[in-house]
């Protein structure tokens, strides 16, 4: 089954910016969603087919994908950024979607 | 305002059954595809199975995880998505949200599964 490789963790400071990845086979070829989830909350999606940010999500969220990694950036991170982030992608394959591993942001 | 409102979680025994329920407003239901996707106490999200609208002949997928022993439906005129769960298993436990789409998502209900 298709695998989504994401760090476990990732720390800036505020005003910095924080850069999440997620791994995955000729990821690159496929669409891939973003998801912010805060403690106790249900996930929100922060970016969908590669790099649009839906109404309602900071210009600070950005996405793209090539080759074999797709990437979240957040600029300019702040407190209220800190949460667990997922990527997404449907795998065709196996016709099922599958979840990264998750990557948690912590503000310093 | 899209509001979707899970309901139906619980304690169950292994080898038991429960459905769950998801409760939609604020939109037209009968025009999306939804999705059930878990979350194990402290783990990561686990994407159950989705149910695609009229148009597209109602036809549903599943994790590989959950295949011939979860169940997912809707009633349109309702505005009702559904997730019926047998043959439950400790690993089983999670909270189980509803989602539209993947624009929208459920607050969740837990099912735990235990002897």
């Amino acid at each position: 089954s298709y695998v989504l490789t994401q760090p476990p963790s990732v720390s800036e400071a505020p005003g910095k910016t924080a850069t999440i990845t997620c791994g995955g086979d000729n990821i690159g070829t496929k669409s891939v969603h973003w998801y912010q989830q805060k403690a106790g909350q249900a996930p929100v999606l922060v970016i969908d087919y590669d790099t649009n940010r839906p109404s309602g999500v900071p210009e600070r969220f950005s996405g793209s994908n090539s080759g074999n990694t797709a990437t979240l950036t957040i600029a300019r991170v702040e407190a209220g950024d800190e949460a667990d982030y997922y990527c997404q992608v449907w795998d065709s394959s196996s016709e099922q979607y599958v979840f990264g591993t998750g990557t948690k942001v912590t503000v310093l | 305002e899209v509001q979707l409102v899970e309901s139906g979680g619980g304690l169950v025994q292994p080898g038991g059954s429960l459905r769950l329920s998801c409760a939609a407003s604020g939109f037209s239901f009968s025009d999306h595809f939804m999705d059930w996707v878990r979350q194990a106490p402290g783990k990561g999200l686990e994407w159950v199975g989705r149910i695609r609208n009229e148009i597209n002949g109602y036809t549903t997928e599943y994790a590989a995880s959950v295949k011939g022993r979860f169940t997912i439906s809707r009633d349109d005129s309702k505005n009702s998505l559904f997730l019926q769960m047998n043959s439950l298993k400790i690993e089983d436990t999670a909270v189980y949200f509803c989602a539209r789409e993947w624009d929208s998502w459920g607050q969740g209900t837990l099912v735990t599964v235990s002897s």
